[in-house]
């Protein structure tokens, strides 16, 4: 199946710090989302791409769609305390072209940020 | 606006209860999702509605029950849930796929809940 290798699992960094992450496939994706969920919420969407090569800010957040459409990567600079929480990546699960709504999700990484 | 609202935001139940969470939204969007999710894991699908039909039944036990009552309300009713039913259970709504449009969900904060 479609399955995103979502990397690292967690990351301890200091207040100020640049953060990157990462997620890859097996498989191609057109859609690349990536949302974060604090404790007891639901995810929020980030940053969504939709084209190979595409680069998206959003604030202190950067993300890429890979060129092969089968990784994209999310940065934060200049990390904060409320940088703080689960970071998902998403991309739409795809059969014979046709896309049923369903979403696979990366394994998540798990972001503390020291002050 | 991106706004994906649920109730309640707490739920305790025993196994005989029967319950039921609640979402809506108001983006127009006319796929609507309901997940399951354990903590620190990502989210898993249980039904998508698309167009107010259900399309989606990821093999979820009777024990839950969607219903789409019109395109901005979404319930999942609840009745003689095990212990390990309890979770956060979380909303989420786009355009459906056949618009053409891109595959972005948006979710709602979530129903925590717990069974006893």
């Amino acid at each position: 199946g479609q399955q995103l290798n979502q990397s690292p699992q967690s990351m301890f960094i200091q207040e100020g710090e640049d953060v990157s992450m990462n997620c890859t496939s097996s498989s191609i994706f057109n859609t690349w989302l990536w949302y974060k969920q604090d404790p007891g919420e639901g995810p929020v969407l980030l940053i969504a791409l939709y084209k190979a090569g595409e680069l998206t800010s959003n604030g202190r957040l950067t993300a890429q769609f890979g060129i092969t459409r089968k990784d994209s990567f999310l940065n934060i600079s200049a990390s904060i305390p409320s940088d703080v929480g689960i970071y998902f990546c998403a991309g739409p699960v795809n059969a014979g072209g046709t896309s049923y709504g369903k979403l696979t999700f990366g394994q998540g990484t798990i972001l503390t940020v020291h002050p | 606006d991106t706004e994906v609202t649920q109730t309640p935001k707490h739920l305790v139940m025993g196994m005989t209860n029967k319950k039921s969470l609640k979402c809506e939204q108001h983006m127009g969007h006319r796929a609507m999702y309901w997940y399951k999710q354990k903590a620190k894991k990502p989210p898993e699908l249980m039904f998508v509605y698309s167009y107010e039909k259900l399309s989606i039944n990821e093999s979820v036990p009777s024990r839950f029950s969607p219903e789409c009552p019109n395109s901005s309300l979404l319930n999942l009713h609840l009745h003689a849930l095990q212990p390990e039913d309890s979770a956060l259970y979380l909303c989420a709504s786009s355009q459906p796929l056949r618009t053409g449009s891109r595959e972005t969900q948006y979710f709602g904060p979530g129903t925590r809940l717990l069974v006893l």
